[in-house]
């Protein structure tokens, strides 16, 4: 069974940094990679999809990679800010309804 | 992208009520997802809502407890019978992307958070 892996579990950095976010995962058998955001007790809002044969993909201040041989990807966030502040989450997709979620990485940017 | 509405946002139910959680998409789609949430934990997959035929329950679901209707392309019901305190949650309808090319990219509603008494 896919396991995905999110570290750190919390984050918190000063505004302006930049920083890197990890998801990992144990079968490279996936289809597609995709990154949330959650606020607090609300839903999720897509960030970024990578499909499988793709490497990385860029919307304004974040670049999400994927390495499917290495069960790795990335979340980068360039230039925090407060607003940025929430939890982040990977999904692997390794079948039709088969998407599995990592438990996150609560992001805390310092004013 | 696709638009969801969830209704109702949040609500708090004694112990031994149900409670029916609605979807609304702003197009049509061919399957409806829906997760749970529990507190600290992240998503998990509680059924497939296919149109026209029985709801499709991944492993410790029944359909007993978690309800689902699919009347029509564009909306769904989850409901969440004979409550306990367990069953706090937030409840999260979902659905693939609805333009071309079909990515396979998720879209969630806003969530509907349970408190159980």
């Amino acid at each position: 069974k896919q396991e995905v892996t999110q570290i750190p579990a919390a984050l918190s950095v000063p505004e302006g940094e930049n920083l890197v976010l990890n998801c990992s995962f144990t079968d490279s058998a996936i289809y597609n990679l995709q990154w949330f955001r959650q606020d607090p007790g609300k839903g999720l809002t897509s960030l970024l999809l990578i499909q499988s044969s793709q490497r990385e993909q860029t919307s304004g201040r974040l670049n999400a990679s994927l390495d499917k041989s290495s069960g790795r990807s990335t979340l980068y966030i360039a230039a925090s800010q407060p607003g940025d502040s929430a939890t982040y989450l990977c999904a692997v997709r390794a079948g039709a309804n088969n998407l599995f979620f990592g438990t996150g990485t609560r992001l805390t940017v310092i004013p | 992208s696709a638009v969801i509405s969830q209704k109702p946002s949040r609500d708090i139910c004694q112990r031994g009520t149900s409670l029916t959680i609605q979807c609304q998409v702003d197009s049509q789609v061919t399957m409806m997802f829906w997760y749970r949430q529990q507190p600290g934990q992240s998503l998990t997959l509680i059924a497939t809502a296919n149109q026209g035929s029985e709801a499709t329950y991944e492993s410790g679901f029944v359909i007993d407890k978690f309800p689902i209707s699919r009347p029509n392309l564009t909306f769904s019901t989850l409901t969440v019978s004979n409550m306990s305190p367990e069953d706090s949650s937030i409840y999260l309808c979902s659905v693939a992307g609805t333009s071309a090319p079909n990515t396979g990219e998720l879209f969630f509603g806003e969530g509907s958070r349970l408190t159980v008494l």
